[in-house]
């Protein structure tokens, strides 16, 4: 099992561009979840999904789109990138809810200028 | 509202001795409280889960224990080695937020050879 995967593993944006977070797993999770890791912050949930066509907001929702077409992928969408979304940018999954271990991906660095 | 405290931030100890991380939470209502490990530029990993009717969870040179009542969780770390280096974070998924897990700001360990 690859676990969970994340691309790119770095990106620079301008303001204003959009880009797409990809986030995949292949452990049959039904559980994903979007986090922004910032120094002084911790980790804050972003968007979370308890299942296919089901999202929901997290913490930081705002900035942020997601949707969940299959059990496997969870992108994250930046409609208009701002320098405030500078941060990295974890994914992580589980069997069937928060109350279980998660799994996280490696992580995208963005950079917004 | 559920807020976790991992203190020190920092902790720097020689090769081979004992340790222990801690981490405090404020709401007792927990479902379980886990540990995990990031090292610079990675992603999370999962240590260790334990449940909040367990009041100890070991694995390998880790061990875990959990006080609901004082909202108290220790990770013990035998024989430290200079491996062990890394941030420690724990979190606690709660019954009152739906679907989010808080997670400690963590601790940045250093185990010097």
């Amino acid at each position: 099992n690859a676990g969970v995967t994340q691309t790119p593993k770095f990106q620079v944006l301008k303001t204003g561009q959009s880009m797409t977070l990809q986030c995949a797993q292949d452990m049959n999770h039904e559980y994903m979840s979007w986090y922004r890791q910032d120094p002084g912050m911790g980790l804050r949930l972003i968007h979370y999904s308890v299942g296919a066509g089901i999202t929901d907001q997290g913490e930081v929702p705002n900035g942020y789109n997601v949707s969940r077409s299959t059990t496997e992928d969870f992108p994250l969408r930046l409609l208009s990138a701002a320098p405030s979304q500078t941060s990295v940018y974890f994914c992580a999954s589980s069997y069937s809810g928060r109350e279980e271990t998660q799994y996280f991906g490696p992580g995208t660095r963005l950079l917004v200028l | 509202k559920q807020e976790v405290t991992q203190i020190p931030a920092a902790l720097s100890v020689p090769e081979g001795e004992n340790l222990v991380l801690n981490c405090s939470f404020t709401d007792s209502a927990i479902y379980n409280l886990q540990w995990f490990r990031q090292d610079p530029g990675k992603g999370l990993t999962s240590l260790l889960l334990i449940q909040s009717s367990q009041r100890e969870q070991t694995s390998g040179r880790l061990n875990a224990s959990l006080d609901k009542s004082s909202g108290r969780s220790t990770l013990y770390i035998a024989a430290s080695q200079p491996g062990d280096s890394a941030t420690y974070l724990c979190a606690v998924p709660g019954y009152s937020s739906a679907s989010k897990i808080i997670f400690g700001s963590g601790t940045r360990l250093s185990i010097r050879p």
